[in-house]
């Protein structure tokens, strides 16, 4: 079956560090990759996706490129800020079975 | 923008009783989700729906949980006797395609807990 394993958490930065949060992913067929951002208090916002290989999602600076080879799909800033403290999941979705195979959520903290 | 709204935004329940979480998805979509995190895990697939009919269901989602769109807005969840492991965080999604490529978008969650 479909499984994605992210990062153990939590991860605490300065502001202005690089990010990089890895994901890798078991799946049948050919998923699609998302990475979605969980804010305090509120739902699951898309950040990223790709559909691909060798797609590269981006969005407010994050980056994320879909590497079939290494079924991976990291998630990359090159200069975090203290707005982007949230917790970011990585995610899957594969062929017919259109629901979301969620990895377990990493909580991003940035110091100021 | 248009949005995923989900009510109540907490309910609190005695074990036992019967709980319906609504959920209003976006207008033009035609695919419906409700996914659950239980503190401290993973955020799991519960069911989808699509031309008033499930699609798709997960283990979880067994004879306790229903389904239903009334009113061709609305997009709700009931849990008939709920139980204690049934506290989660409860999110709805929409899509407007049905495709594995295709966004879906969330609500902020209903966070359920039975006492």
């Amino acid at each position: 079956g479909n499984s994605v394993t992210q990062m153990e958490g939590p991860v605490t930065l300065s502001e202005e560090a690089f990010l990089t949060i890895n994901c890798t992913y078991t799946a049948t067929g050919y998923p699609s990759l998302f990475w979605y951002v969980q804010y305090p208090g509120e739902g699951l916002q898309l950040l990223l996706k790709a559909t691909k290989a060798d797609d590269k999602g981006s969005n407010k600076g994050f980056e994320a490129t879909y590497r079939k080879e290494t079924t991976s799909f990291h998630l990359e800033k090159g200069s975090v800020q203290v707005s982007d403290s949230a917790v970011y999941f990585c995610a899957l979705s594969s062929g017919s079975a259109r629901q979301l195979t969620f990895g377990s959520g990493t909580q991003l903290t940035v110091l100021p | 923008e248009p949005e995923v709204t989900q009510t109540p935004s907490h309910q609190v329940t005695q074990m036992g009783q019967e709980v319906i979480l609504r959920c209003v998805p976006i207008s033009n979509h035609l695919y419906f989700y409700w996914y659950r995190q239980i503190l401290g895990q993973k955020v799991e697939f519960l069911v989808s729906f699509y031309n008033n009919e499930i699609s798709e269901k997960s283990e979880i989602f067994d004879d306790q949980f229903s389904v239903e769109r009334p009113d061709g807005s609305n997009f709700t969840l009931k849990i008939r006797s709920t139980k204690l492991e049934d506290s989660a965080m409860y999110f709805c999604a929409s899509a407007r395609v049905a495709s594995s490529t295709d966004t879906q978008y969330f609500g902020p969650g209903t966070r359920l807990t039975v006492l």
